[in-house]
């Protein structure tokens, strides 16, 4: 257990639905960041949160949105997703110091998304 | 463009073998690389390596930095089962004022009975 918790654990959906993956994490940090993770490629940052703000947004299309609403708690809305946008969707925490984002990171367990 | 390269992709060792992870790293104003493991899903840390601390050791796992080389190993000893996973290599780096974390695509390590 690392103190971060996703849910769901699995989701399958439709191009024209919408979903809300979900993460929460236990440990007092105050940053909190969501990951994209495919098959045969390093994980990719998609958003990070510091403080409630969000600080970098890596050119993530629009039918991603996330949502920080405390130090806690992070979502990620979903809709119109398109088959590529199917992996493993990893939230991650940690504790900002001084002007850098800590680099050790608590993950959860991921989202597996499969869009068809 | 910031690249981190691991090799090799994925390796098989009997149990009570030992293994040597590479990971190799192209990036602006290097600060710091991590070791993660991922079993199952979740990516737990390992070790964090700086100019300040270059080489870190738990148990069975060490991990040395070589800045002149831009690259890092990984060694794990006396391999068990329980040491099969997916071993992820990051790199940290000042990026406008925050930290980046770049990541590579893993080695898979399968550890035979």
């Amino acid at each position: 257990e690392t103190g971060v918790t996703q849910t769901p654990r699995h989701l399958v959906m439709g191009m024209t639905n919408k979903k809300s993956l979900k993460c929460e994490q236990h440990l007092g940090h105050n940053a909190m960041y969501w990951y994209k993770q495919s098959a045969k490629k390093p994980l990719e940052l998609m958003f990070v949160y510091s403080l409630e703000e969000r600080v970098e947004n890596n050119s993530v299309p629009s039918r991603f949105s996330p949502e920080c609403p405390n130090s806690s708690h992070l979502f990620l809305h979903l809709h119109t997703l398109q088959p590529e946008d199917s992996a493993l969707y990893l939230c991650a925490s940690s504790q900002v110091r001084s002007a850098y984002l800590n680099e050790k990171l608590f993950f959860g367990s991921g989202t597996q998304l499969s869009v068809l | 463009e910031d690249k981190v390269v691991q090799s090799p992709l994925s390796l098989v060792v009997h149990e009570g073998d030992t293994v040597t992870l590479n990971c190799s790293y192209e990036v602006t104003n290097f600060r710091s690389l991590l070791w993660y493991k991922q079993e199952k899903k979740a990516p737990t840390f390992l070790f964090m390596l700086t100019s300040s601390g270059i080489e870190k050791k738990s148990g069975r796992l060490s991990s040395i930095l070589d800045k002149k080389e831009l690259s890092s190993i990984l060694n794990i000893t006396a391999t068990q089962t329980g040491d099969s996973a997916i071993y992820l290599c990051a790199v940290g780096f000042p990026n406008f004022g925050n930290e980046k974390l770049t990541f590579g695509t893993g080695t898979r390590l399968t550890i035979i009975p």
